[in-house]
């Protein structure tokens, strides 16, 4: 079982709404990754925080905006979205620093749907 | 350019019988290797990961990788395939500029037929 837990499991937003998404996760991570994954493709990456600082935004659109107010939580708020944002968002954690080998550990994901 | 290949988009096995999904790399510098399951519905899973030493990796649910330097390669595999095995396997690469990001494998799905 993962130990990266995300909130909702499913969301639908209209396009002028505003909504987050959460994620929490037990395992003494100090790097968060927020990541987007359309239909049975590879996940993209969109965030990474590094002890609490934003370290990698992959040229995301300004309407994701990313939090992370500690070292366990991280969130995703959303505004003005778009139909093709609906995709699986999936958070995950690891090790921060040096250490190329370290493991990524995912959550269950979100899956969000803009009507 | 560093980049993941799987060359096989759906592998068919038949239960009890051995499977492999291949992954070939090409990084500068030394690969660290992984895969990934994603069940339906589901996150993505670590199942295994290659950084040094053995060139056999074991991982979870009895799968194992074989690194091949020469090759570049990294297939993983299953000596006994379950029904329960079927999902889409992705191959990653860490980029080696960075201690973050993973550079991905398009994904095969592994169809295990009873």
């Amino acid at each position: 079982d993962t130990e990266v837990t995300q909130t909702p499991k499913h969301l639908v937003m209209g396009m002028t709404n505003k909504k987050s998404l959460k994620c929490e996760q037990h395992m003494g991570h100090r790097a968060m990754y927020w990541y987007k994954q359309k239909a049975k493709k590879p996940p993209e990456l969109m965030f990474v925080y590094s002890y609490e600082k934003l370290s990698i935004n992959e040229s995301v659109p300004s309407r994701f905006s990313p939090e992370c107010p500690n070292s366990s939580l991280l969130n995703l708020h959303l505004h003005a979205l778009q139909p093709e944002d609906s995709a699986l968002y999936l958070c995950a954690s690891s090790q921060a620093g040096t250490g190329a080998g370290n493991t990524i550990y995912f959550g269950e994901g979100s899956w969000l749907t803009v009507v | 350019a560093q980049s993941v290949a799987q060359p096989e988009d759906q592998v068919n096995v038949a239960e009890g019988n051995p499977l492999t999904v291949k992954c070939t790399y090409s990084v500068s510098g030394n690969p660290y290797l992984f895969w990934y399951v994603q069940y339906p519905n589901r996150g993505l899973q670590f199942l295994l990961k290659y950084i040094t030493g053995d060139n056999l990796v074991k991982g979870s649910y009895g799968f194992e990788a074989e690194f091949n330097k020469s090759q570049t390669s990294f297939h993983l595999k299953k000596p006994s395939a379950l029904v329960s095995d079927s999902a889409l396997y992705f191959c990653a690469v860490r980029d080696p500029g960075s201690n973050y990001q993973l550079i991905w494998g398009a994904g095969t799905k592994l169809i295990i037929k009873p």
